[in-house]
């Protein structure tokens, strides 16, 4: 069965430092987004991604994050200059269709 | 802005019925989905309503009342493998998802 797959799985950083998270969404989807879930909380949108641009993004989204497709198959999300707060499980989800989606086995990132 | 409430846990016995639901009041509506999220895991998808009515698959079902701003999922013949958090998620108008807090339902032999 295709799956949205993510990498890395954990990924440590110190405060203040770029973080490129790496997502390989469905192969036949065309909608692609990332949310966070801060530990113990709920899981909250970051951002919406359709025909090589972003389609919504939440107040979460701000000028520290960035995200890109890069090739044909890959879909990023930086954050330039991380923060404590930062720290959150992030999952890439991807869909054929706009909104329901399939989520990725996520990367926790942690900021120290 | 997006309010989407549901209990926060519940438990039950192995080989019961369970109720999960789920009252929303958001600003637009595009259909009402709900998630399996195991401790540590990634939400995965389970069922989607956008239409009044019962949707059934397998031991899970989805109910949705529009006008009533309501949904519920009943898991049937509960199996221990069944404890995990039963994540509510409303699309909105510009198809992004808006999720409850979750309910952690914990399974008993």
């Amino acid at each position: 069965e295709p799956e949205v797959t993510q990498t890395p799985s954990h990924q440590v950083t110190q405060m203040g430092q770029e973080v490129i998270l790496r997502c390989v969404p469905i192969s036949n989807h065309l909608y692609f987004y990332w949310y966070r879930q801060i530990l113990g909380q709920k899981v909250e949108f970051l951002v919406s991604f359709y025909n090589n641009e972003i389609s919504e993004k939440s107040e979460i989204f701000d000028d520290q994050f960035s995200v890109e497709r890069p090739d044909g198959s890959n879909f990023t999300l930086k954050i330039r200059s991380t923060k404590l707060e930062d720290s959150a499980m992030y999952f890439c989800a991807s869909s054929r269709f706009p909104g329901g989606a399939f989520f990725g086995q996520g990367t926790r990132l942690t900021v120290v | 802005g997006q309010n989407i409430d549901q209990p926060t846990e519940m438990t039950a016995t192995e080989g019961a019925i369970v109720q999960i639901n789920c009252t929303y009041q958001t600003s637009g509506f595009n259909g009402l989905f709900w998630y399996q999220q195991h401790a540590g895991e990634a939400p995965t998808f389970l069922s989607y309503n956008v239409l009044d009515g019962l949707e059934e698959k397998g031991r899970f079902s989805s109910f949705l009342s529009r006008s009533k701003g309501y949904s519920y999922l009943l898991l049937k013949e509960l199996q221990m493998k069944d404890s995990a958090s039963y994540l509510c998620a409303v699309r909105d108008d510009d198809y992004k998802l808006s999720f409850g807090a979750g309910t952690t339902v914990t399974v008993r032999a």
